[in-house]
């Protein structure tokens, strides 16, 4: 079956860093992507790895381990507007993509 | 246009009437998802169209639910005899392709958001 697991809720502070892991277990794999949404909009594109490693774009990095089944966003320099669910989905290779619950995150002054 | 739209942006229906939801994707995206979010929750795919292949119906709930696509333009998602847990809302996504790394990246609409009283 596929499977994808995230934290449900998480709490920061302001200029604090945050990572966000997910697990997966699909039956195909051809990438991994990180989605922003917040409240009451669609989802937007953050980050996307297919290789192992680390991807750095600004103050957001994503993290893949292929042989783990893991991925992690890391958040630096939080601020108030991060506050929202961050969505890891697998792109599972040859049929569909395979979006986890979300992780609400919420940053505190 | 410039990204995905989808129309209307709001629906109320009663319940066991049909609804049809429209979304016009990113011009020359051949890869056009449906999803249901239902509040506080995660995405759930309904369905998929890639090209001209048969699309990928795994996700459909009930047979309440059909889909088309005019070749790699406008798709329609309908739902007939709407019932109360059919409300959420309906988001559709586009890619420029699939199965071609970063590619791959979906681009999501606004939304639908059904309501069935």
């Amino acid at each position: 079956g596929q499977n994808i697991d995230q934290p449900t809720e998480m709490t920061a502070t302001e200029g604090a860093i945050v990572q966000i892991n997910c697990t997966y277990q699909t039956s195909g794999f051809n990438g991994l992507f990180w989605y922003q949404q917040h409240a009451g909009e669609a989802p937007t594109f953050l980050s996307y790895n297919v290789l192992d490693g680390l991807e750095e774009k600004g103050r957001f990095s994503s993290f893949l381990s292929r042989s783990k089944g893991y991925s992690y966003l890391l958040l630096k320099e939080l601020q108030m507007k991060d506050s929202a669910s961050y969505l890891c989905a697998v792109d599972n290779y040859g049929q569909n993509f395979v979006f986890g619950p979300g992780t609400r995150l919420s940053v505190l002054p | 246009g410039a990204g995905v739209s989808q129309s209307p942006s709001n629906k109320v229906t009663e319940k066991g009437k049909d609804v049809e939801l429209r979304c016009d994707p990113i011009s020359g995206h051949t890869a056009l998802y449906w999803y249901r979010q239902r509040l506080g929750q995660g995405l759930e795919f309904l369905i998929y169209f890639q090209g001209n292949s048969a699309p990928d119906k795994s996700g459909l709930p009930s047979d309440r639910f059909s889909a088309e696509r005019t070749g790699e333009s406008v798709s329609t998602l309908t739902i007939q005899r709407t019932q109360q847990e059919d409300s959420a809302v309906y988001l559709c996504a586009s890619s420029l392709a699939w199965g071609a790394e970063a590619t791959d990246t979906q681009y999501f609409g606004p939304g639908t958001r059904l309501t069935v009283l």
